[in-house]
């Protein structure tokens, strides 16, 4: 069965850096996009942007860009997203997301999850 | 503030039937489809509804969406205590090129 599992819990100091996992299994990893989404405690939800799996080409929304980074390493079906110079409103739940490379022709349904890495940055 | 807009809250009786709307734009709903997210506390999203009206197996068919023109509208008939959940509104805009989400509803059983 299709699973997304995400890296455990984060606490980090303001300034500092952080990498979360997201290792796929049960389907084709290079045949589907992984996207990044955020939800701040209490608030909605929030997406980041998503990286191509065939391509490795990286897609950032506006708000992500500089601090953020998408990576993979297909030979473990694993995406990452690194943020450096954390500081404490990037205090949130971080998801990624499996979608069938369908966003840009006005298709974009998330079909699976992963259980999501909740990151808090305080000194 | 969530350029898709959603109630924040519902309330209905088990049993009864409730609507949740999400209101966007020519932009988002108007030209693509909607997709919807149910979201217990403390888990991650699931994908409830996708191509606007469509269910993936294991979504009841207590819900349902209609669309017109540029806002959308999930309705839960039946309603049972184990619906009270978050639950979300997601599409694509054209103009911004980012996937949007409504700020969500918090759905109660009463």
């Amino acid at each position: 069965q299709v699973q997304l599992v995400q890296s455990g819990s984060a606490l980090q100091k303001p300034g500092a850096s952080v990498k979360l996992s997201c290792k796929a299994s049960g389907y084709t990893f290079t045949n589907y996009a992984i996207n990044w989404l955020r939800q701040a405690p209490g608030q909605g939800l929030e997406w980041m942007g998503w990286i191509h799996t065939s391509t490795w080409n990286p897609t950032y929304a506006q708000g992500f860009t500089g601090r953020f980074v998408f990576s993979l390493d297909s030979s473990v079906s694993t995406a990452y997203l690194q943020i450096s110079s954390l500081q404490a409103d990037d205090t949130a739940v971080y998801y990624c997301a499996r979608e069938d490379y369908e966003c840009s022709s006005g298709i974009c349904d998330l079909d699976y999850w992963g259980q999501g890495t909740l990151v808090t940055v305080s000194s | 503030q969530s350029v898709l807009t959603q109630p924040p809250s519902v309330s209905a009786a088990p049993g009864q039937k409730v609507t949740i709307s999400c209101s966007g734009s020519s932009s988002n709903i108007g030209r693509n489809y909607v997709s919807w997210y149910q979201q217990f506390p403390g888990t991650a999203p699931k994908l409830l509804i996708y191509d606007n009206d469509r269910r993936p197996s294991g979504t009841p068919d207590r819900f349902s969406v209609s669309k017109s023109g540029t806002s959308a509208t999930l309705g839960i008939t039946g309603l049972q205590t184990g619906d009270e959940a978050d639950y979300y509104c997601g599409t694509w805009d054209n103009s911004l090129s980012v996937m949007l989400f409504g700020g969500g509803t918090k759905l109660t059983v009463l």
